[in-house]
């Protein structure tokens, strides 16, 4: 099995430009998540998904950001526009049964 | 709602020292405990885990032992090696709640040769 899938590793962008960040679960799982990781703040969750549909987006900071699942294979996490503060490492995480987690290997975003 | 608070690091040890880190937490329901590992530039990766009272989980020489008396679940490894070196999460999914997994803040630990 391949894993979780995240593209690109790295973005550096200039603020005020979009920025889209994306997710390939493992076959299989019913549920995807969206983190944050910062110094400041640890890891944060963002949003999940449970059978494509978004349940909680509590965590989602403010409406520059937006994230969709249009199938079972495919989640994508934008923020427009991108602010210095948004840097981070963006995680994307998959499930089955609420139990272990499956950790992709992360999205470095540098927002200058 | 659900908490889990771990010791603050960073932890550093020499090669061969005895490792703990601990763990404690707070869930309305019936959770299961995790301790996640993050090695540098990597995702978080699943280390061990308990899904019931008194079971011990264990993997690469660490274990840990899900304690409800105590609402504990410490992380030990008897004898630790530079490899070891990268941030630990301890993590609980409660059934009987909301099933959105919460993390600790993570702690590091440096292992010097």
């Amino acid at each position: 099995d391949a894993g979780v899938i995240q593209s690109p590793r790295h973005e550096v962008t200039e603020m005020g430009q979009e920025v889209t960040l994306r997710c390939k679960p493992i076959s299989g799982h019913n549920s995807l998540f969206w983190y944050r990781q910062t110094m400041m703040r640890g890891l944060e969750l963002l949003i999940y998904f449970n059978n494509n549909v978004p349940i909680d987006d509590s965590g989602m900071p403010e409406d520059r950001f937006s994230a969709k699942m249009p199938n079972a294979s495919f989640s994508t996490l934008k923020i427009q526009p991108s602010e210095p503060r948004d840097s981070a490492v963006y995680f994307c995480a998959s499930t089955t049964g609420w139990e272990t987690q499956y950790f992709g290997p992360g999205t470095r975003l540098l927002v200058l | 709602g659900d908490s889990v608070t771990q010791m603050e690091g960073p932890v550093t040890l020499s090669e061969e020292a005895f490792l703990t880190i601990n763990c404690t937490y707070t869930a309305t329901g019936y959770p299961s405990l995790f301790w996640y590992v993050q090695y540098p530039g990597e995702g978080l990766q699943l280390l061990l885990k308990a899904t019931k009272a008194d079971d011990k989980g264990s993997n690469k020489g660490f274990e840990a032992t899900y304690r409800k008396e105590t609402t504990s679940f410490h992380l030990e490894k008897g004898s630790v090696q530079v490899s070891d070196s990268a941030v630990y999460f301890c993590a609980l999914s409660d059934q009987g709640g909301s099933y959105i997994p919460t993390f600790g803040r993570g702690t590091s630990l440096i292992v010097h040769p």
